[in-house]
C-alpha cells in the first residue's frame, strides 16, 4: 500500500544546531507540503512543493529551507534551530485534479514532534 | 486574505449529536475539508463537500455549507467515544488547504 513516512519520530537538538527531518511518500504524487502544528494555532504551512526542483515559501518559512530532488522525498531543514521551533511537524502529499472527487485531498504522514533546548 | 476560524473545544455525551462549527474567508475555494487527528497521529481525511453543494451525507456525518455566509458544520449523530478527537476544517486554494485552528471533541460516557 501507498504510504508517507516520516523520521524521525521524534527528536530533541540545542539551540542553533542544523536539523533535518525526513519525509517519503509512495503515492508518487507531484504536491509535497510541510506543517506545523502548534497549541492554538492549527496547521501553519512552512514550504511546499508543486514537483521536481520546484519550492515554494508558506505562511512561516523563517528559519526553514526545502529542496525537492525526486518525487518522493521532500526534507526539511531547520538551519540553525531556536527554541520557537518546538513544535509538531507534518508532512503530506496530494496529486491535485480538479476531475477527481475530493480535488486536492492532501495525505498526511504520523508526524516528527521536535523539541529544542 | 485568507483565515479559517474555529470554536476550540466542544464536549458532548456519548449518543448526543456533536455540531462543530467553521468559518472560512475565501469564496473561491472548490472544495473544504474535515480532517481528523486521533491523538499522536496524523490528520485523516473524514469527508469533504463540493463548493457548488449546499449539504453531503455521508452515514453518521453531514456536511452543511451556506456560501452566503462563508460558513461550514460538521454534524456527527449518536457521537461515540471512539469520536473524540480533533478536527480541522480546511478550505482549498490553488492546490493548497488552509486549516482552522481545530476543535477538540469529548465524548463523556
Amino acid at each position: 500500500d501507498a504510504e508517507i513516512t516520516q523520521s524521525p519520530r521524534h527528536k530533541i537538538t540545542e539551540t542553533g544546531r542544523q536539523v533535518t527531518l525526513a519525509c517519503h511518500q509512495t503515492w508518487n504524487h507531484n504536491n509535497m507540503f510541510w506543517y506545523r502544528q502548534d497549541l492554538g494555532h492549527g496547521l501553519r504551512l512552512i514550504h511546499y512543493s508543486y514537483g521536481v526542483q520546484d519550492t515554494n515559501k508558506g505562511e512561516v518559512s523563517d528559519g526553514y529551507s526545502v529542496s525537492r530532488s525526486n518525487t518522493e522525498d521532500l526534507p526539511l531543514t531547520l538551519e540553525s534551530a531556536a527554541s520557537s521551533q518546538t513544535s509538531v511537524y507534518f508532512c503530506a502529499s496530494s496529486e491535485f485534479s480538479a476531475s477527481t472527487p475530493g480535488g486536492d485531498e492532501q495525505f498526511f504522514g504520523p508526524g516528527t514532534r521536535l523539541t529544542v533546548l | 486574505g485568507e483565515d479559517v476560524e474555529q470554536s476550540l473545544f466542544l464536549s458532548v455525551r456519548e449518543g448526543d449529536s456533536s455540531v462543530i462549527n467553521c468559518t472560512y474567508t475565501d469564496s473561491s475555494s472548490t472544495y473544504l475539508y474535515w480532517y481528523k487527528q486521533e491523538p499522536g497521529a496524523g490528520l485523516q481525511l473524514l469527508t469533504y463537500i463540493f463548493s457548488n453543494m449546499d449539504m453531503k451525507q455521508d452515514q453518521r456525518l453531514t456536511v452543511l455549507l451556506n456560501k452566503k455566509d462563508k460558513h461550514l458544520s460538521l454534524r456527527i449523530a449518536d457521537t461515540q467515544t471512539g469520536d473524540s478527537a480533533i478536527y480541522f476544517c480546511a478550505e482549498s486554494i490553488v492546490g493548497k488547504l488552509i486549516f482552522g485552528q481545530g476543535t477538540e471533541l469529548s465524548v463523556k460516557p
